[in-house]
C-alpha cells in the first residue's frame, strides 16, 4: 500500500500566485488532516475532514480552502500566496481518529 | 489555552548514553497522548499512544511513560539510527473532532 501520497514535493510561489497541494491516501481512511510546520515549531492543523463532502476549521485556516469530493483525496488550495505560508505541509489520514499516517510533505517557498 | 512544551529542544548523547525526553502539557479533557519520530524530509511516524496516567509502552530502545501532567521518553543505550526529532502530541475533543496538538519536538543526535 502506499499510504498517504503527497505531491508536489517541493515548489517556489510568487507572491500572489495560487496552487493546490494534493493529497490522496489508499487506506479507506474516513478522517483527513492538513498540517503546517515551521522551522523549530510543532504541527498546526489547517483543516481536517471526517468524511467525504465534510470539511471544517483547524487552528490556522486563513489563506487556505479545502474539499473532499472523495474518500481518498483531500486537496488543500491556497489563494494568492504570500511569504507567511512559506513552511512544510503535512497530510494525514486516520480511520479512527488516533492513528494518524502521514505523508512525506511538501515544502512550499513562497517569494 | 492548551499548551504542549517538550524539552530539551535539542539532545546530544554518545552512543549507549541513556537519558529521557519530556513532554507536559496543560490541556483539558485529554484522550490520549502520542508520541512520534521524525526525519529529516520526511513527516512523522507513529511510535506509541497512551490513555491513563501509569501506563507504559515500550518499543525496542524506547519506553514512554504517562502521568496526569507529563510523559516521558525514556531512550535506553541509543544508537546513532536512534537520531531524529521526536515529537509529542495530546488529543482532546476540539470542534466537531478528536484534534492533535503538538509540540515542537526534540531535535536527538545519538553520536558513535
Amino acid at each position: 500500500n502506499a499510504g498517504v501520497t503527497q505531491t508536489p514535493k517541493f515548489r517556489i510561489l510568487k507572491i500572489g500566485q495560487s496552487m493546490t497541494l494534493q493529497c490522496t491516501q489508499d487506506m479507506n481512511h474516513n478522517y483527513m488532516y492538513w498540517y503546517r510546520q515551521d522551522p523549530g515549531m510543532g504541527l498546526k492543523l489547517i483543516y481536517y475532514s471526517v468524511g467525504a463532502g465534510i470539511t471544517d476549521k483547524g487552528e490556522v485556516p486563513n489563506g487556505y480552502n479545502v474539499s473532499r469530493s472523495t474518500t481518498e483525496d483531500f486537496p488543500l488550495r491556497l489563494e494568492l500566496a504570500a511569504p507567511s505560508q512559506t513552511s512544510v505541509y503535512f497530510c494525514a489520514s486516520s480511520y479512527r481518529g488516533d492513528d494518524y499516517t502521514f505523508g512525506s510533505g511538501t515544502r512550499l517557498t513562497v517569494v | 489555552e492548551d499548551q504542549v512544551t517538550q524539552s530539551p529542544e535539542a539532545l546530544r548523547l554518545q552512543e549507549g548514553e541513556s537519558s529521557s525526553l519530556n513532554c507536559s502539557y496543560t490541556v483539558s479533557g485529554l484522550r490520549g497522548l502520542f508520541w512520534y519520530r521524525q526525519d529529516p524530509g520526511k513527516g512523522p511516524e507513529f511510535l506509541f499512544t497512551l490513555y491513563s496516567a501509569g501506563e507504559e509502552k515500550e518499543k525496542e530502545r524506547l519506553k514512554a511513560t504517562l502521568t496526569k501532567k507529563e510523559s516521558f521518553l525514556h531512550i535506553t543505550a541509543p544508537k546513532p539510527e536512534d537520531s531524529a526529532t521526536y515529537l509529542c502530541a495530546v488529543q482532546a475533543w476540539r470542534g466537531s473532532s478528536y484534534k492533535l496538538i503538538f509540540g515542537s519536538g526534540t531535535r536527538l543526535l545519538v553520536r558513535p
